[in-house]
């Protein structure tokens, strides 16, 4: 069974870092791209990025550009999303989703963060 | 960045009736490649996304046969043809042929 488990909540004040955690299980994690997704309260899904595994190699949406960092680790079959000069704006559920071009898709459960001073 | 265009945004349903979602890609989605990476995703409330239909016309496995869509180069369609109970929810269009990947506004599935 194919799972992607996303670490728990974070509340972090303006200005601050949030790393975040998405661990999969079930197929191999270098085949296919991992994508991140954004989601603020009562709003639509925004992409963010994604991350080749096998290579490191990613693509940001301009939104994020320069505040996110999306990272795979192989020894752990891990992927991770790191967002920086966190804003109210950035409170949101992100998720973690394989999103291949033919076959079925995977998402993580979804991480809420909340930024609040 | 492509823009992508849902219609219409909230959608009451009468249960055992059709619903059709529109989208508008303000590109054409059509791939160097030949095939057109148009996407829909189902949200229902309080759970994650999963994808309905891949490349315009092709559903997920396990996704019942009363989803379908159609469309070619900019507009597309998702179409139920008897919405059921657990239809209700968010549904997202996504183009996956250019970058960045881009969804629509999302077009919201109620029951009257």
């Amino acid at each position: 069974e194919v799972q992607l488990v996303q670490s728990g909540a974070e509340v972090k004040k303006p200005g601050a870092t949030v790393k975040i955690s998405c661990k999969v299980s079930g197929y191999t994690f270098i085949d296919y791209y991992m994508h991140w997704v954004q989601q603020a309260p009562g709003k639509g899904l925004e992409w963010m990025g994604l991350v080749d595994p096998e290579d490191g190699e990613t693509i940001y949406a301009e939104k994020f550009q320069g505040r996110v960092t999306i990272t795979a680790d192989t020894s752990t079959d891990t992927a991770y999303m790191e967002l920086s000069s966190l804003r109210s704006e950035d409170t949101a559920v992100y998720y973690c989703a394989t999103i291949p071009v033919t076959t079925g898709d995977y998402w993580g459960q979804g991480t809420l963060v909340t930024v609040s001073s | 960045d492509v823009v992508m265009t849902q219609s219409p945004l909230s959608l009451p349903v009468t249960l055992g009736q059709p619903a059709s979602i529109s989208c508008r890609s303000s590109q054409s989605l059509v791939h160097s490649d030949g095939n057109t990476y148009l996407n829909w995703f189902q949200q229902r409330p309080g759970q994650s996304p999963r994808r309905l239909i891949y490349k315009v016309s092709n559903r997920d496995s396990g996704v019942p046969d009363r989803f379908s869509g159609s469309g070619s180069g900019t507009d597309f369609t998702l179409k139920i043809s008897r919405v059921e109970a657990e239809d209700v929810g968010l549904y997202y269009c996504m183009q996956g042929t250019h970058w960045p990947r881009t969804f629509g506004q999302g077009t919201k599935v109620e029951i009257k």
